[in-house]
């Protein structure tokens, strides 16, 4: 089973600073990683697919890059809305699909 | 747009069974594999099961194999997840997911049922 690491835990920022959240993966997923937003009391919201795909509906200010183990989110500059949990979540060689132990962004 | 409501959560104790449904609309259901996902209180997300579009083939995490089974009613636009035999690490909110062009990635999310498994 492939296993994800996010760092870091927690990420403490100012609006319209710059983040830089990581991914990386026990062993290769090619491109095959996907991110996910959450805020308090609601689902998960699909940001980023195949490494750097944003979904529809996703603001330009978030991005994604890299490929094989190691993978970045990074928010251009954050909103306030912006102030959340972030998954990543790959989908190589699965069952099963396996999702980080999250990051959270929080106000600085 | 794309709908995803979630019922049958509750209480129920240890060793009992408990069926969620997903009620899908807003696009073509029949054309689209479905997962759910949950998420235990305070925790991270964990891949509960898939199931094709037309049902054909169907995968579980091993913390359920052998105790819950994925289906679904494309005739009437439902996902279903029939879970026996519940232990209390199944406590959480589960969700259920629709998968896109890519199958496996996890596109839409309904808001998520409780379930809690206590005595």
């Amino acid at each position: 089973e492939i296993v994800l690491t996010q760092s870091p835990a927690t990420l403490s920022l100012s609006p319209g600073e710059r983040a830089t959240l990581s991914c990386r993966a026990s062993q290769s997923v090619s491109v095959y990683l996907a991110w996910f937003q959450q805020k308090p009391g609601q689902a998960p919201r699909l940001l980023i697919y195949d490494a750097s795909n944003r979904a529809t509906g996703i603001p330009a200010r978030f991005s994604g890059s890299g490929s094989g183990t190691d993978f970045t989110l990074t928010i251009s500059s954050l909103e306030p809305e912006d102030f959340a949990l972030y998954y990543c979540q790959h989908r190589t060689n699965w069952p099963p699909l396996t999702f980080g132990g999250g990051t959270k962004v929080e106000i600085k | 747009q794309v709908q995803l409501v979630e019922s049958g959560g509750g209480v129920v104790q240890p060793g009992g069974s408990l069926r969620l449904s997903c009620a899908a609309s807003g696009f073509t259901f029949s054309s689209y594999a479905m997962h759910w996902v949950r998420q235990a209180p305070g925790k991270g997300l964990e891949w509960v099961a898939f199931i094709h579009f037309d049902g054909t083939n169907k995968y579980y995490a091993d913390s359920v194999k052998g105790r819950f089974t994925i289906s679904r009613d494309n005739s009437k636009n439902t996902l279903y997840l029939q879970m026996n035999s519940l232990r209390a690490e199944d406590t959480a909110v589960y969700y259920c997911v629709k998968g896109g062009p890519i199958a496996v990635v996890l596109f839409d999310w309904g808001q998520g049922i409780l379930v809690t498994v206590s005595s």
